[in-house]
């Protein structure tokens, strides 16, 4: 157990709505990762952090924008929720200590209609 | 871009058979192999992995082969049991968000 939380962890939105996802841990790790799963293309990218307020673009990022005010909390914003983001969203941790190895939070899912 | 490509999508055993997943990698920075099961509705689970350095590692009924000269890696379960479906990934990763995973296979195993 990664100690990783995900809010909240199914979602129905409107095309065009703002949507948050939290993610929060309580292992104090430094870099935490956001991924989304789609059938046919596994686990892509969108956004990571390396610490309080260090972020930067991932594979997907374009129509997400992502916050880390503090160690153990990792938000991912859609701005303009959009039928394309319908996925399952997950949080990830890794630790310098474990040699980068990534663990995964149990997902969000979120539909966009 | 850097990918991995990950064969078969679909993979469907008797039970007590062996199962195999092969991944090939491009980045020839790679130096850490992991591999994820994936059960319906939840998070990707570390199951087990292997470093550059290493051609071969083994956790009782499942082990993984790395040959970096050919950029492939391999998992392998033997004495398939039910509880074993699942969906397989393969990453392949020169460092945290240098990580990058396979499409994955979806693993039955018939009883």
């Amino acid at each position: 157990d990664a100690g990783i939380t995900q809010s909240p962890r199914h979602k129905v939105t409107e095309t065009g709505t703002p949507v948050t996802l939290r993610c929060h841990q309580t292992e104090n790790h430094r870099y935490m990762y956001w991924y989304r799963q789609d059938p046919g293309h596994g686990l892509r990218l969108i956004h990571y952090s390396y610490g309080v307020k260090d972020t930067d673009k991932g594979e997907v990022s374009d129509g997400y924008s992502v916050s880390r005010s503090k160690t153990e909390d990792f938000l991912l914003t859609l701005e303009s929720a959009t039928s394309s983001q319908t996925s399952v969203y997950f949080c990830a941790i890794s630790t310098e200590s474990s040699g980068n190895t990534i663990y995964f939070g149990e997902g969000s899912w979120l539909t966009v209609v | 871009g850097e990918n991995v490509e990950q064969h078969p999508s679909t993979l469907s055993v008797q039970e007590g058979d062996s199962a195999v997943i092969k991944c090939t990698y491009s980045d020839s920075a790679s130096n850490y192999f992991p591999w994820y099961k994936q059960e319906l509705g939840k998070g990707p689970q570390l199951i087990i992995d292997i470093r550059s350095n290493v051609g071969e590692k083994k956790d009782q009924r499942i082990a993984v082969t790395l040959n970096k000269t050919a950029k492939h890696f391999s998992l392998h379960i033997t004495e398939t049991q039910p509880e074993d479906s699942a969906v397989y990934f393969c990453a392949a990763s020169a460092g945290g968000f240098k990580t990058i995973f396979g499409a994955g296979t979806r693993l039955f195993v018939k009883a």
